[in-house]
């Protein structure tokens, strides 16, 4: 069974601070690995899909970067607006496409105008 | 994007009764659904896949005759819980994969609650 670790548990800052997050996995038989953004009464909003050791991704003001052989995960967010609040999920992927997530506790990001 | 939607929100029900929770992506087919919980301050915790036309598989500690899982087309998916227990209050949610990537795709959850 995957122990996925998520730091902080919670977290608040103002509007315009950058902040991060951090997702670790056990290496071994690594897949893919999945951050999704979960606000209050919403379904989960898939952020990335990363599948490769170094890879880095970016969606406007949320990027990520992936390490396989160490088994981390970072989530970056730059000038926090208050429409980021919500829960941040990462889970490591199955050994194929398809496969169930094991997902870690998330961490919680409050954003204060 | 891929939606999935998922009914009902809410339910209350009484202990001893059976409630059904419908999960339906809207725009793809789902070859694959899968059924999380969560309790409070945990992760979502995988209940079990079901592939569509086939016998669900369940988790480890996840009773199968509880927690009945029909998966009888590629936009639906239903979980029974029968004669639910106080204990049974938790989230639902269900996810769904095309299968032919790594995307999955989340229901907004249903809150069930049990007196």
């Amino acid at each position: 069974i995957l122990n996925v670790e998520q730091s902080p548990q919670s977290l608040h800052v103002q509007e315009g601070d950058s902040t991060n997050f951090t997702c670790s996995f056990p290496s071994s038989n690594f897949y893919a690995l999945h951050w999704y953004r979960w606000e209050t009464a919403k379904s989960p909003e898939a952020l990335f899909v990363m599948t490769l050791n170094g890879d880095e991704k970016k969606k406007g003001r949320i990027s990520a970067t992936l390490n396989t052989k160490e088994g981390y995960s970072y989530l970056y967010i730059k000038g926090s607006q208050p429409e980021d609040s919500a829960t941040y999920l990462c889970a490591p992927g199955g050994h194929q496409a398809g496969t169930a997530l094991i997902f870690g506790k998330g961490t919680t990001l409050s954003v204060s105008s | 994007g891929a939606v999935v939607s998922q009914h009902p929100s809410r339910v209350i029900c009484k202990s001893g009764t059976s409630v059904k929770i419908e999960c339906r992506s809207l725009d793809f087919q789902a070859t694959t659904m899968f059924w999380y919980r969560q309790f409070p301050k945990q992760s979502l915790m995988l209940m079990a896949t079901s592939n569509e036309g086939s016998k669900a598989t369940y988790e480890q500690g996840v009773e199968k005759d509880k927690f009945l899982i029909n998966h009888a087309s590629l936009t639906l998916s239903t979980l029974t819980v029968t004669s639910a227990h106080p204990e049974d209050s938790s989230f639902y949610i269900c996810s769904a994969s095309s299968g032919s990537s790594n995307e999955q795709y989340f229901g907004p959850g249903t809150r069930l609650t049990v007196t």
